[in-house]
């Protein structure tokens, strides 16, 4: 059974940083790419970052490029988000996604339950 | 990048069929057949219901069904069930800076 185990969420000040972690299991994490995707409470869902099984390719919504930087460790099974310059449009709850398939497709076939970020003074 | 366009609400009474459309440009929805549609109840994570505009993943009900014509993509629930209320996210690919986009949401009511 897939599992996907988001860590590193909570409240930090605008202006500071942050790092989520997700713990995979259940599957061959080295084959998949991954994602993050994002939900302000109350709001629709936002796709916000992806990364390929061997880290070659990473993508970035518009409005977290140069900000936010996604990042895995295949040997750990870990999805990492370092978020710099936070923002308080960016509290959300965070997602660790798994691709249906292989290949970076956009099927965002499993979710992790989701980490909490506040940004607020 | 802007969202896909959905309506925010569709309601139906059991055993209809009902369609939600979601709208974009010729670069995302219209230009390729990578869209997908989620479902998410309250409180609840996002399940993945249909991908690549019309095939189902294993598990899911064959009352789902998807479609797209032209920069317009849709979702079917046929025969409704009062378990079919919730929200419902297309998503799609995008050639731009940031290569995917969701819809602004649809919430589904059973009457």
């Amino acid at each position: 059974e897939v599992q996907l185990v988001e860590s590193g969420g909570g409240l930090v000040q605008p202006g500071r940083s942050l790092r989520l972690s997700c713990a995979a299991s259940g599957f061959n994490f080295d084959d998949y790419a991954m994602h993050w995707v994002r939900q302000r409470p109350g709001k629709g869902l936002e796709w916000v970052s992806g990364i390929t099984w061997s880290s070659g390719t990473t993508v970035y919504a518009d409005s977290v490029r140069g900000r936010f930087t996604i990042s895995r460790d295949n040997a750990k099974t870990s999805l990492y988000l370092h978020m710099d310059r936070l923002r308080a449009e960016d509290t959300a709850f965070y997602y660790c996604v798994k691709e249906l398939y292989k290949a970076m497709a956009y099927n965002f076939g499993s979710w992790g339950q989701g980490i909490l970020v506040t940004v607020s003074s | 990048q802007s969202a896909l366009t959905q309506p925010a609400s569709v309601s139906g009474s059991p055993g209809q069929s009902i369609t939600i459309s979601c709208t974009g440009t010729s670069s995302d929805v219209g230009g390729y057949n990578y869209v997908s549609w989620y479902q998410q109840y309250p409180g609840k994570v996002p399940k993945l219901m249909i991908y690549d505009v019309s095939k189902r993943p294993s598990g899911v009900s064959d009352r789902f069904s998807g479609s797209k014509s032209g920069n317009t993509a849709s979702l079917t629930i046929s025969g409704l069930q009062a378990e079919d209320e919730a929200d419902y996210y297309c998503s799609s690919f995008a050639d731009r800076s940031a290569p995917n986009v969701f819809g602004s949401g649809t919430k589904v009511t059973v009457l």
